[in-house]
């Protein structure tokens, strides 16, 4: 079952904050985010595994709320280098040896001077 | 983390024709996938590797479309059978280094286009 990811895509000015979304209708294991830039492989930002909690990496962080099976993801004083398209990854419950990685549609991302 | 390699980077190709894609990794993994990404689109499993057996192929893809090899645990191979158009794509490789609830590494991906 594919994530859904909210907004599709946003524009913003250099210095600016964003929040992505990222739900899905299934029990979630864990929530990946990664960031694409154009002809690029994806990016691993950071991973929230069951148990709800809050990552950060610099001016990145997430949130995982177990019980609404929702993640967003919070970009703060955006950059230009924070421009590209965000996808949010799900591991449901009951993976294990059926572990599968199924990425929402994506966010795309553009940071203006 | 893994450092994941994948060979060609690139390629144009006759509809009809086949083309093998090589992934190889810096270290030992057991799981592995094959992903598609279409234009402008998200990234869709095609297949789970893992190194002992068959490949568990995903809705839609289907084993003589898409065969894979996987010989050991640095290495596998996605062969795109039967090419047309509508398998122009990015195939990128992934890995899962360690425990299902580590980080999943994607190699740099093959843009592939068919005439």
């Amino acid at each position: 079952q594919q994530p859904v990811q909210s907004p599709q895509a946003v524009i913003l000015r250099e210095g600016e904050d964003a929040v992505i979304n990222c739900s899905s209708s299934k029990a979630l294991y864990s929530v990946h985010w990664y960031r694409q830039k154009h002809g690029e492989a994806p990016v691993f930002l950071m991973i929230l595994l069951k148990g709800g909690e809050q990552k950060g990496h610099e001016k990145i962080s997430a949130s995982f709320n177990e019980k609404k099976q929702q993640s967003s993801l919070y970009l703060t004083a955006s950059q230009l280098s924070y421009s590209g398209t965000y996808f949010c990854g799900t591991v449901t419950v009951g993976g294990g040896s059926n572990y599968k990685l199924t990425f929402g549609k994506g966010t795309l991302l553009t940071v203006n001077p | 983390s893994a450092v994941i390699s994948q060979k060609p980077s690139r390629d144009i190709c006759q509809r009809g024709t086949s083309l093998t894609i090589q992934c190889q990794v810096d270290s030992q993994v057991t799981m592995m996938f094959w992903y598609r990404q279409q234009p402008g689109q998200s990234l869709t499993l095609i297949a789970t590797a893992n190194q002992g057996s068959e490949a568990t192929y995903e809705s839609g893809f289907v084993i003589d479309k898409f065969p894979i090899s996987r010989p050991n645990l640095t290495f596998s191979t996605l062969t795109v059978s039967n090419m047309s158009p509508e398998d122009s794509s990015i195939y990128l490789c992934s890995v899962v280094p360690g425990h299902s609830t580590d980080t999943q590494y994607f190699g740099p991906g093959t843009r592939l286009t068919v005439l």
